[in-house]
């Protein structure tokens, strides 16, 4: 399968704890997005990156977020002292810069914070 | 962005064409309509996208009014695997665009059979 790909798929945490998200992207794209999903909303966009550099940040993404892509392929989300409002499902996806509005999206990781 | 809007549900019989309607009337000259879906307990998928000629793929058809003021996803035979969240939009033709895409609340696509 050379979709994208997201671990883990569930996340269960107490409040307070850290987490950290890992995507794999197509391997030919360049562009790679984080969106964050809340039960019967749509996605809404966090951040996301060119290669290894980290292009734009949403205001949604408080300083307890930070993202990388270190070497320009995966990435990882982390999340720091999770707080119970932070419970989403937390979506990538990949694109080729050239056509960034055709983007394809992983299964998500739910993150259940208690 | 242009906003876009939506009706909220939809129902279709299976076999039956889909029609789903989205209206962007702040759409600029040169901003594209996107439309995906959303199936449950998955990411979003991208399903096709136009300019303002009626675009056609293996998954749908796209007819955009002359005005580009609103446009139709159309599903030609609607299977019961084809009920999911359609999200119709636009984004904003910048020229640092991000491809940060802005999604609405879609139509809910019900196909029963």
């Amino acid at each position: 399968d050379t979709g994208v790909s997201q671990n883990p798929r569930h996340k269960i945490t107490k409040r307070g704890q850290n987490v950290t998200f890992r995507c794999d992207p197509i391997s030919e794209h360049n562009r790679l997005y984080w969106y964050r999903q809340t039960l019967g909303q749509g996605p809404e966009f966090l951040t996301y990156f060119q290669n290894e550099a980290q292009l734009e940040k949403s205001r949604l993404l408080s300083d307890r977020f930070s993202a990388e892509r270190p070497k320009g392929s995966f990435s990882t989300l982390e999340i720091q002292r999770t707080e119970q409002g932070d419970s989403a499902m937390y979506l990538c996806a990949s694109s080729l810069a050239e056509s960034f509005n055709e983007q394809f999206f992983g299964p998500g990781t739910r993150l259940t914070v208690l | 962005d242009a906003k876009t809007t939506q009706p909220t549900s939809m129902d279709c019989a299976e076999g039956r064409a889909a029609n789903l309607p989205c209206n962007h009337s702040t759409i600029s000259g040169n901003e594209y309509v996107y439309w995906y879906r959303q199936i449950h307990s998955q990411g979003p998928q991208y399903i096709i996208h136009g300019l303002k000629n009626n675009e056609t793929n293996e998954m749908a058809s796209l007819i955009i009014t002359e005005d580009r003021k609103s446009s139709t996803l159309i599903l030609p035979h609607a299977t019961l695997r084809d009920t999911a969240v359609y999200y119709c939009i636009v984004p904003p033709r910048l020229t640092s665009n991000t491809g940060k895409l802005i999604f609405g609340q879609g139509t809910t696509l019900q196909v029963k059979p």
